[in-house]
């Protein structure tokens, strides 16, 4: 069975303060691994996909990496409007996608 | 470029009510699409997903039922809401393999 998890549960960050948010997956081929940002009472957006172990991909503060057993989400440098809920997605085979439970992120000024 | 829409934002029902939800996608044809419920603190389950008009591919046993009457238009319907469906609604697009999905706002459901 598929599986993705995600940690920590919660992170809190003072602004400037660097650091990285794990996605731990259990697929049968690896067709996409995706990030996501989700603010509260909204839904999710769409930051990365990572296809293959070794791809990286940037954005602004963002910068997410991809092994053939997780995904780290860094972030650099963070500022206040980070402050989100950061999913990540798997698509094996298949139409569908499997997703974690989410790293809360809250970053202080 | 292409939209999505869900309505409505926010949704009071009482028990044993009906219920009907709706997304519409702009821009783009023959999307996959998607219906999610988000618990409080937790990840999205998938409900439905439908892959064509009239194709709907169901996850999880429910009281719920999804239709697809039109390419772009997908509805999640029940004929009596139970105190357990209460949660968020999303709907999401993907086209092509291997795409990301894209995610409408969102509907709040509470059941009272």
């Amino acid at each position: 069975e598929d599986q993705v998890t995600q940690s920590p549960e919660a992170l809190r960050l003072q602004e400037g303060e660097s650091s990285s948010l794990n996605c731990s997956y259990t697929v049968s081929g690896l067709r996409g691994l995706f990030w996501y940002r989700q603010d509260p009472g909204k839904g999710p957006e769409f930051l990365f996909t990572l296809y293959s172990a070794g791809e990286e991909k940037e954005k602004e503060r963002l910068k997410a990496t991809l092994t053939k057993k997780e995904s780290f989400l860094h972030i650099t440098a963070p500022k206040p409007e980070d402050s989100a809920t950061y999913l990540c997605a798997v698509q094996a085979g298949g139409q569908n996608f499997v997703f974690g439970p989410g790293t809360r992120l809250s970053v202080l000024p | 470029s292409q939209t999505i829409h869900q309505w409505p934002a926010t949704l009071v029902q009482p028990v044993g009510s009906p219920l009907s939800l709706e997304c519409t996608v702009e821009g783009t044809s023959n999307p996959n699409l998607y219906w999610y419920r988000q618990a409080a603190g937790r990840g999205l389950q998938l409900l439905f997903y439908s892959v064509g008009i009239g194709q709907i591919s169901s996850e999880v046993p429910q009281n719920l039922s999804a239709s697809r009457p039109q390419d772009r238009q997908f509805i999640l319907s029940s004929k009596k809401l139970l105190l357990s469906d209460s949660g968020f609604y999303l709907c999401a697009w993907t086209i092509g393999r291997n795409q990301p999905q894209h995610f409408g706002d969102g509907t709040r459901l509470s059941i009272l």
